[in-house]
């Protein structure tokens, strides 16, 4: 059974670009969640997707934003690109939204110059 | 609001000697509690969760985690290290599993 998929793994972006990142759940999987690791904050929760609906959200600005397909895949974007965006983001699905375990992808890791 | 402390940053253990990882959260009602582990690289896993019930729980790879209510703690052991388990560790709270909150991470280092 494939695990949590996600690309690009690494890119490099500039200042007040944007940025599209995709996550693959596992198979069967409705619900995807988003977190943002850096060294200076952790482990922040961005977003929560089930069934194409965003039933939660952190404290993060308007710039990120995400959604999900009807095939349970997902995207997360970030516009406006600022030297804090640089960290790893983590994608997680599970099978039955608030009572499944999380899985978790190898991250994509984005680099902002 | 809901909060982790995981007051080591850094611990290094002799392989086959004891390890307790210290979690300490603040909730406003019965918290979820979990620890999950990350190597270089990849993402996290999951060891071991706590909801309601035994408050001494097992997880995989010969962890357990007591859940302490009166101390607001949730401290991760296992009996014998192996150089294998050298990794982060973070420990989370919250809700449920997809909004959690997580610890700052201990680093954990292995020695021969």
């Amino acid at each position: 059974k494939a695990g949590v998929t996600q690309t690009p793994r690494y890119l490099i972006k500039t200042r007040g670009q944007q940025v599209t990142l995709s996550c693959s759940p596992i198979s069967g999987h409705r619900s995807v969640s988003w977190y943002q690791q850096t060294p200076g904050q952790g482990l922040q929760f961005l977003f929560e997707y089930f069934s194409e609906t965003q039933r939660n959200k952190g404290n993060f600005p308007g710039r990120f934003s995400g959604r999900q397909f009807s095939n349970s895949r997902s995207e997360m974007n970030v516009s406006t690109l600022e030297l804090g965006d640089s960290a790893l983001y983590l994608c997680a699905s599970s099978l039955a939204g608030a009572t499944g375990e999380l899985f978790f992808g190898e991250g994509s890791r984005l680099t902002v110059l | 609001a809901q909060s982790v402390t995981q007051p080591d940053i850094h611990i290094t253990v002799s392989e086959g000697a004891s390890l307790e990882l210290r979690c300490n959260y603040s909730y406003g009602a019965t918290p979820y509690l979990f620890w999950y582990v990350q190597s270089p690289g990849q993402g996290l896993q999951l060891l071991l969760k706590y909801f309601s019930g035994d408050t001494l729980v097992q997880g995989i790879k010969g962890f357990e985690a007591e859940f302490k209510r009166s101390q607001s703690s949730f401290n991760l052991r296992k009996p014998s290290v192996h150089w294998s388990d050298a990794a982060e560790y973070f420990c989370a709270v919250g809700p449920r599993y997809s909004t959690l909150t997580f610890g700052k991470g201990t680093m954990l280092l292995v020695s021969p």
